[in-house]
């Protein structure tokens, strides 16, 4: 599977957009790129995931470039709940390993 | 609904001791899966069940780790023996369809210390 780089950590102000990349430049034509995030103490929460059209739900939006070598992930109005640490991960089609990685750390500051 | 459970939350094993952590998945999620977490560090794979059947155990760690599922649902990861390096967060997944076709739920895991 491709591997993802994302940054260390990223603070946000309350209340403004959070956008957090993620490149995985040797992702595959069949790979999907997954969000999670784990709040302090709990186990990761599934966001959202893509494989090249962009996509929205009530949680994010996910931005997936045309030559899907990098994505970004945007909380559009960042609350103090949503820091915490988010996964990109990129996944084969048929695959039954999630590989995490580090993450980036948001912290939301009021 | 009732998410992903696990138990004990905590366990504190003296090093050589046997440990049992449940893992109560969502009802009629057929696939299971166990993830150790490192302080600091993102969860690691472990091992799959697609109902009762382990169908991959490449990332435990050991011998000494050991997980089943015997009637497709609860599950259980023993670690027998158990040794300082053991010390992590134990997380448990289910989803309701074959592999990572449909994004995971995880419980909020085991927090293992081993003294």
């Amino acid at each position: 599977d491709a591997k993802t780089t994302q940054p260390t950590s990223m603070d946000c102000a309350e209340g403004r957009a959070a956008n957090l990349p993620c490149n995985h430049s040797t992702i595959s034509g069949n790979e999907y790129v997954y969000w999670y995030r784990q709040i302090h103490s709990q186990g990761p929460q599934y966001i959202i995931h893509g494989l090249k059209n962009n996509e929205t739900n009530e949680m994010a939006s996910l931005i997936i470039t045309e030559d899907r070598k990098s994505s970004t992930l945007i909380l559009p109005h960042a609350t103090l709940r949503d820091t915490a640490v988010y996964y990109c991960i990129v996944l084969k089609d048929g695959a039954n390993n999630l590989f995490f990685g580090t993450g980036t750390r948001l912290t939301v500051i009021p | 609904g009732a998410g992903v459970s696990q138990s004990p939350r905590y366990k504190v094993a003296k090093r050589g001791q046997d440990v049992a952590l449940r893992c109560d998945p969502i009802s009629g999620h057929v696939s299971l899966f166990w993830y150790q977490q490192a302080l600091g560090q993102g969860p690691e794979f472990l091992t799959y069940f697609q109902n009762e059947a382990q169908l991959d155990k490449s990332g435990l760690p050991s011998d000494r780790f050991f997980a089943e599922r015997p009637e497709g649902s609860v599950s259980t990861l023993k670690i027998q023996r158990t040794q300082q390096e053991d010390s992590a967060v134990y997380l448990c997944a289910s989803s309701p369809r074959a592999g990572l076709n449909s994004p995971l739920h995880f419980g909020n895991g085991t927090r293992l210390t081993v003294t």
